[in-house]
């Protein structure tokens, strides 16, 4: 079973600040996918990447996959209160299920 | 509504007692998946349906929980002789079989279950 470590668990920062989280397993991803839940609601898609090296931009967030495709990372630039929740990677294995393995999940509050 | 729509949104039982969660995917989604959130943890994965292939089971915790799904559709998960161990929040998710390595997971808000 591969693992997936986030990090970091939690991160409190002020609105304007910039932040980046860690996905990282020592398992090749087939395809990695990052999610946001907010309180009392299900996990959303913010992006899936699939090519090692690949970066997608969505706003102020960017998001990187390893050229090994092992490990991500989420950057978001100038964050704000709206930014707040809880970041989850999901990944399927390379050659194994289809099914998604999800991380442990960055837990992000953006003061104003 | 055109989402995953999942009920009881908070059940509160009894150690002992069993207990039914239901999910009802997006129309046309024919894959179905079933995961359990506890407080501080990720998602853990419970059960995949996929069309009519024979469902993965394989992250069930133990014989205590089964699930089930009728024409294709709505799912039930059911958990007997509750334990508190079992208090989570249990998600539903759907999505289109066509993309099975990047396709994206519709969740919906969740089950959650307080075991007493």
């Amino acid at each position: 079973t591969q693992l997936l470590e986030q990090s970091p668990q939690f991160l409190s920062i002020q609105e304007g600040e910039n932040l980046t989280v860690y996905c990282n397993s020592s398992s090749v991803f087939s395809s990695l996918q990052w999610y946001r839940q907010e309180p009392g609601e299900g996990p959303v898609l913010l992006v899936t990447v699939v090519t090692g090296g690949e970066v997608k931009k969505l706003k102020r967030l960017t998001f990187q996959f390893g050229d090994a495709r092992k490990d991500s990372s989420l950057h978001i630039t100038a964050a704000q209160p709206g930014d707040t929740g809880l970041y989850l990677c999901a990944a399927r294995a390379s050659g194994g299920s289809y099914i998604p393995t999800f991380g442990r999940g960055t837990s992000l509050i953006v003061h104003p | 509504g055109a989402g995953v729509s999942q009920s009881p949104s908070n059940k509160v039982t009894e150690k002992g007692k069993d207990v039914e969660l239901r999910c009802d995917p997006i129309s046309g989604h024919t894959a179905l998946y079933w995961y359990r959130q506890s407080l501080g943890q990720g998602l853990e994965f419970l059960i995949y349906f996929q069309g009519n292939s024979a469902p993965d089971k394989s992250g069930l915790p133990s014989d205590r929980f089964s699930a089930e799904r009728t024409g294709g559709s709505v799912s039930t998960l059911t958990i007997q002789r509750t334990q508190q161990e079992d208090s989570a929040v249990y998600l539903c998710a759907s999505s289109l079989v066509w993309d099975m390595r990047a396709g994206e997971l519709f969740f919906g808000e969740g089950s959650r279950l307080t075991v007493l």
